[in-house]
């Protein structure tokens, strides 16, 4: 069965970056693009942004360009989002989801802090 | 980019009883290859969103056939025939026509 697996929950400090993993199994990894999405309680939910696995070929929400960057590993079908100069306003849970949005990780939270 | 409007944001229902959840975009959500790309999505406590219903009316695989969805060009409807316990949660509209892809603000569906 289709499975997403996210990275833990991160704790991190204004100013730096993590990177968020979504390693995915029981499927063909290149056949669907996958998406990126931010849940706040108070912006709801937002589209980060699209990468094709096959191509490594992005697509991104004008909002969070230089702040998001996709990238995927097909030896280990780990898709990945690097997440910039972190702000206490990019603290949310963090989703990445299988195009066309069948199929979701349990998300990983990210709280950034000092 | 395309807003979603979701009404009501809150819903309150009985065991048995039917009800609907409008959503209405900005703008025409009919693509040019002649698809409406507008799902719904039920994102139950402490879960992940699910995805319920694509392209307007189609029932995803393993969703319940109480669950239906209608609508087009800007208005659309998500309909539950007969609630049952398991469906509370909040559920969103989320348009792929148009980039970026959206997502409505939501409505929260609370058993009595």
């Amino acid at each position: 069965q289709v499975q997403l697996q996210q990275s833990g929950a991160e704790l991190v400090k204004p100013g730096t970056s993590v990177k968020l993993s979504c390693k995915a199994s029981g499927y063909t990894f290149t056949s669907n693009h996958m998406n990126w999405i931010k849940q706040t309680t108070g912006q709801g939910l937002e589209w980060i942004g699209i990468i094709n696995p096959g191509s490594g070929g992005t697509s991104y929400n004008v909002k969070f360009k230089g702040k998001a960057t996709l990238t995927v590993d097909k030896s280990s079908s780990t898709a990945f989002m690097q997440l910039s100069s972190l702000t206490p306003e990019d603290s949310a849970v963090y989703y990445c989801a299988r195009a066309p949005l069948a199929y979701w990780g349990q998300g990983t939270l990210v709280t950034v802090s000092s | 980019d395309v807003v979603l409007t979701q009404t009501p944001p809150t819903l309150s229902a009985t065991i048995g009883q039917s009800v609907s959840i409008s959503c209405r975009s900005s703008q025409s959500l009919l693509h040019s290859n002649g698809n409406t790309y507008l799902h719904w999505l039920l994102q139950r406590p402490g879960q992940s969103p699910q995805l319920l219903i694509y392209s307007v009316s189609r029932l995803e695989s393993g969703v319940p056939n109480r669950f239906s969805g209608s609508g087009s060009g800007t208005d659309f409807t998500l309909k539950i025939s007969g609630v049952e316990a398991e469906d509370l949660g909040v559920y969103y509209c989320v348009q792929g026509t148009h980039a970026p892809l959206t997502f409505g603000s939501g409505t929260k569906l609370e058993i009595k």
